[in-house]
C-alpha cells in the first residue's frame, strides 16, 4: 500500500517566478492538507482540500492556492515567489474526520533565490 | 501566547534513560492529540496519537492527555540513539463533521548518546 507521494523532491527557483507542486494521498484518503515547514519550526497550515474544495485555509496570502482533482490527487500553486517562501512544502492525506488522523508525505523542498 | 508549546530544548538523555517530552494547548476545543517524530531533512512521521484523558501505551512510548490542564506529554523508555531526532506535538480541533487542522508546536530535539 502506497504512502502520501510527493512531487517533486526538490526545486529552485527564482524570486517572481510560479511553482506547482504535487501530492497524491494514501490510498482510502479523501482529504489533503498542506504544511509548509521552515528551517527549525514546526509545520504551518496553508489549507486543507475535501471534495474538490478547499474547506479550511490558514494564515497565508492569495499567492498560494490549490486543487484537489475527483481521484483526490491535489496540487499547490505559489505564484510571485518570495525568498521567504523558501521552506519544505508538506502534504497530508486523511479519511477520518473524527480523528484527523493526518499522515505526511515526503515533502518537496524549495530553494527561492 | 502560542497555541501550541513544547519544553524547550534540546533535550540530552543516555541511551537506556527515560526521555520526557511536554506540550501545552490554548485551544480547549481540541479533539485529538499527536506526536510526530521527524528525522533530519525528513518529513514528519506519525508515533502516537490520544484522543482522551489518561495514559496510552504503544511499544516504549507512552502518552499522557490532560484536558483539563490542557497538557500533553509523550515519554519514550529504554531510549536509543535512533530515537534521536526532532519531536513535534500537534493539536486538531476537528471533530465530527467539522474540518479539522494541525498546529505543531516549534519542536523538541531529542539526542540519546550512547
Amino acid at each position: 500500500d502506497a504512502g502520501v507521494t510527493q512531487s517533486p523532491t526538490h526545486l529552485i527557483k527564482t524570486r517572481g517566478q510560479q511553482v506547482t507542486l504535487r501530492c497524491s494521498p494514501k490510498s482510502g484518503h479523501d482529504t489533503v492538507s498542506w504544511y509548509q515547514q521552515a528551517l527549525g519550526q514546526g509545520p504551518q497550515f496553508i489549507f486543507q482540500y475535501y471534495e474538490e474544495e478547499e474547506r479550511q485555509r490558514g494564515n497565508f496570502p492569495d499567492r498560494f492556492s490549490g486543487h484537489q482533482f475527483p481521484n483526490y490527487s491535489s496540487e499547490l500553486n505559489v505564484n510571485a515567489l518570495l525568498l521567504g517562501d523558501s521552506a519544505l512544502y508538506l502534504c497530508a492525506s486523511s479519511w477520518d474526520r473524527v480523528t484527523d488522523t493526518q499522515y505526511f508525505g515526503p515533502g518537496t523542498r524549495l530553494t527561492v533565490l | 501566547q502560542k497555541e501550541v508549546e513544547q519544553n524547550s530544548g534540546p533535550l540530552s538523555v543516555p541511551e537506556g534513560a527515560i526521555a520526557s517530552l511536554n506540550c501545552t494547548y490554548s485551544d480547549r476545543g481540541s479533539q485529538s492529540f499527536f506526536w510526530y517524530r521527524q528525522y533530519s531533512g525528513k518529513s514528519p512521521e506519525l508515533i502516537m496519537s490520544i484522543y482522551s484523558n489518561g495514559d496510552k501505551e504503544d511499544g516504549r512510548f507512552t502518552a499522557q492527555l490532560n484536558k483539563a490542564s490542557q497538557y500533553v506529554s509523550l515519554l519514550i523508555r529504554d531510549s536509543q540513539p535512533s530515537d534521536s531526532a526532532t519531536y513535534l506535538c500537534a493539536v486538531s480541533n476537528a471533530g465530527g463533521t467539522s474540518y479539522g487542522k494541525l498546529t505543531f508546536g516549534q519542536g523538541t530535539i531529542l539526542t540519546v548518546h550512547p
